[in-house]
């Protein structure tokens, strides 16, 4: 078990310009959610994965963002034209079995900062 | 809707000296999970304890334990013996069955244990 590995750690960039973040999931894990975190607050639910297929989308998740997990491993987290607003801790959690009641494992997070 | 509301955002207590942080929620369905998760500086938020609304049992672990109140919608997280190492954010998540499949987290607490 080698835990959840996000990466970069950190993106510096310009408004307006597009940003990938990435993260691995522990191998045997079916489920993977994306968060988003800013400063004083918790993590805010953004989408999340079965597998390979995206089921749920918050709607904080406007349409300059998308994800994808192909083939049910790694999953890519996309920012375009990204907007001051934008900047906070994106976090990846993996998970085991159905329901997001199961624990969830979390990666150090992507810290996103827009100049 | 779902939320979660932690009313402490800072405490600090001396080593070796137990310790309550305080959550209340709301919900309005039956089937939920409760969720104390750690977030230590600069490192990976870790699951400390899970509560199923359906078990009038507190959950415990180790040191950690819970004062699950369910008509009153409080879920509390009691430290004992607390350690340098339980210095952290600490938050509340509430997972409801019928919900959409997500955590909602509330604000955090942030705990310095005193040396």
């Amino acid at each position: 078990d080698t835990g959840v590995s996000q990466n970069p750690r950190h993106k510096i960039t310009k408004r307006g310009q597009n940003v990938t973040f990435r993260c691995d999931p522990i191998s045997e894990h079916n489920r993977l959610y994306w968060y988003r975190q800013t400063l004083g607050q918790g993590p805010e639910f953004l989408t999340y994965f079965q597998n390979e297929a995206q089921l749920e989308k918050s709607r904080l998740l406007s349409d300059r963002f998308s994800a994808e997990r192909p083939k049910g491993s790694f999953s890519t987290l996309e920012i375009q034209r990204t907007e001051q607003g934008d900047s906070a801790m994106y976090l990846c959690a993996s998970s085991y079995g159905q329901g997001a009641y199961q624990p969830q494992h979390f990666g150090d997070g992507t810290r996103l900062s827009i100049l | 809707a779902q939320t979660v509301t932690q009313s402490q955002p800072e405490m600090s207590v001396q080593e070796a000296e137990t310790v309550t942080l305080s959550c209340t929620y709301d919900t309005s369905e039956n089937n939920y999970y409760l969720f104390w998760y750690k977030q230590p500086p600069s490192r990976q938020m870790i699951l400390v304890i899970r509560q199923e609304a359906y078990k009038q049992q507190n959950a415990t672990e180790n040191r950690f334990s819970v004062n699950f109140q369910k008509a009153a919608k409080s879920f509390s997280l009691k430290i004992s013996d607390s350690q340098l190492g339980d210095t952290a954010m600490y938050f509340c998540a509430l997972y409801s069955y019928f919900g959409n499949e997500k955590l909602t987290f509330g604000t955090g607490t942030r705990l310095t244990i005193i040396p």
